[in-house]
């Protein structure tokens, strides 16, 4: 099993919504990261979890947060978003942070719209 | 700080042709990976091929080769007997060897395969 599932696959929510976006893997990595993504940019990263704690947050704001409540599993908390904050999230995992050499395995994403 | 350049927003390839993707980064360390991911309209982004600097042979995978050229800080990506299936955004990413460092991607090439 080489899959990371994302769900919900699309979102859709105003800005005094609380929703929560769902990562999971059963590939037995070490390390998930949470990834924001434009209409034709690059991922940009947001947080990275290793061994089920928060190692890097790149200055996100705090109406996004994170939790890892296993090894299996990664949440995205949402919470007073922005309609700047419309966009494909996406969740990766890897073996582990520190080699990297290692692949990251990407989710298919959530695709979300906040009004 | 690092930084990854594609040249080509978009480019097009004829059903059965070679394709070249160009890719060129800047940074002062020696030691370090390149990658290229590939990211179909149905959003999940896949590693297509990875290539060690200290390496001087050149990765291949299948179709999917690639050009690096060290010294010129460049690493094109070569798809040989394109295929329908190939038509995605291509990321060229860069990775310090060093622990735990994050991906550096380029802006993307969209590449359209023509039937």
């Amino acid at each position: 099993d080489t899959e990371v599932t994302q769900t919900p696959k699309h979102l859709v929510m105003g800005m005094t919504n609380k929703k929560s976006l769902k990562c999971e893997q059963h590939m037995g990595h070490r390390a998930m990261y949470w990834y924001k993504q434009k209409a034709k940019k690059p991922p940009e990263l947001m947080f990275v979890y290793s061994y089920e704690k928060l190692s890097i947050n790149e200055s996100v704001p705090s109406r996004f947060s994170p939790e890892c409540p296993n090894s299996s599993l990664l949440n995205l908390h949402l919470h007073a978003l922005q309609p700047e904050d419309s966009a494909l999230y996406l969740c990766a995992s890897s073996q582990h942070r520190d080699n990297s050499y290692n692949e990251q395995f990407f989710g298919p994403g959530t695709r979300l719209t906040v009004l | 700080a690092q930084t990854v350049t594609q040249s080509q927003p978009e480019m097009s390839v004829q059903e059965a042709e070679t394709v070249t993707l160009s890719c060129t980064y800047d940074t002062s360390e020696s030691d370090y990976y390149l990658f290229w991911y590939k990211q179909p309209p149905s959003r999940q982004m896949i590693l297509v091929i990875r290539q060690e600097a200290y390496k001087q042979q050149n990765a291949t995978e299948n179709r999917f080769s690639v050009n690096f050229q060290k010294a010129a800080k460049s690493f094109s990506l070569k798809i040989s007997d394109s295929q329908l299936g190939d038509a995605a955004m291509y990321f060229c990413a860069y990775r310090d060897y060093n622990y735990g460092q994050n991906f550096v991607f380029g802006p993307g090439t969209r590449l359209s395969v023509l039937p």
